[in-house]
């Protein structure tokens, strides 16, 4: 049974300051992750995607991977009150060939950002 | 524009009826999904279709049933041996630019059971 791990919150975080959301992992032989971002009541939507370890940024967002700790998290720069969400963390591996049915989804992160 | 359309919005039922959702994308992806979201959970995969006139069961198919007859639509049938129908219904199609995991969701249909 793979599973995806993270801390349900909420995590509280006031404005301007880093959000940091992390999730573990149970299979080692996980190759690609996602965060996806949820809206109350809306759709996800992917923000992040990483496939080596190290760190990968795009504007406010980093994303880290460590696979020996089979650990990865984001990071949320100078965060704003939009940024407000659930965060969900995806994990999949080459065994299911390749597809997104391979992928495991945590139960996700809620972030508030306290103005 | 480009996108995923799912309807309705909001669906009640009764006990013992059976119920469709839509779902229609012009993304031109041959990878279609639907999950299913409850409160507090993570998205749980019920069916998918890779391609036209082919479908495989997720991990939790019971009570479900789809269709894939036309590359652009895959609805979703809740029949009334789904024991726990209420739901978020979320449907998806899969990116064809080699990432495996990025997925576009449609707006979700919410269904109640009465």
């Amino acid at each position: 049974q793979k599973e995806v791990e993270q801390n349900s919150g909420p995590l509280s975080v006031p404005e301007g300051a880093i959000a940091s959301l992390n999730c573990t992992y149970s299979d080692r032989g996980s190759q690609s992750f996602f965060w996806y971002r949820q809206y109350s009541g809306k759709s996800p939507e992917l923000i992040m995607f990483i496939y080596s370890n190290g760190d990968k940024e795009d504007g406010r967002f980093t994303a880290q991977l460590n696979k020996a700790s089979q650990y990865v998290s984001l990071l949320i720069r100078d965060s704003q009150p939009s940024d407000s969400a659930t965060y969900l963390c995806a994990v999949n591996s080459w065994e299911s060939g390749g597809g997104a049915d391979g992928l495991t989804f945590g139960k996700g992160t809620h972030l508030i950002i306290q103005p | 524009d480009g996108g995923i359309t799912q309807s309705p919005k909001y669906l009640f039922r009764k006990e013992g009826q059976n119920v469709t959702l839509s779902c229609e994308q012009n993304l031109n992806h041959d990878a279609m999904y639907w999950y299913r979201q409850d409160p507090g959970q993570g998205l749980r995969l019920i069916y998918y279709s890779q391609i036209v006139n082919d479908f495989q069961k997720g991990d939790i198919a019971e009570g479900y049933s789809v269709s894939r007859e036309k590359k652009e639509s895959f609805p979703l049938t809740v029949t009334s041996a789904q024991k726990n129908p209420t739901a978020f219904y979320l449907c998806a199609s899969g990116g064809d630019r080699g990432l495996n995991g990025e997925l576009f969701f449609g707006e979700g249909s919410r269904l109640t059971v009465l």
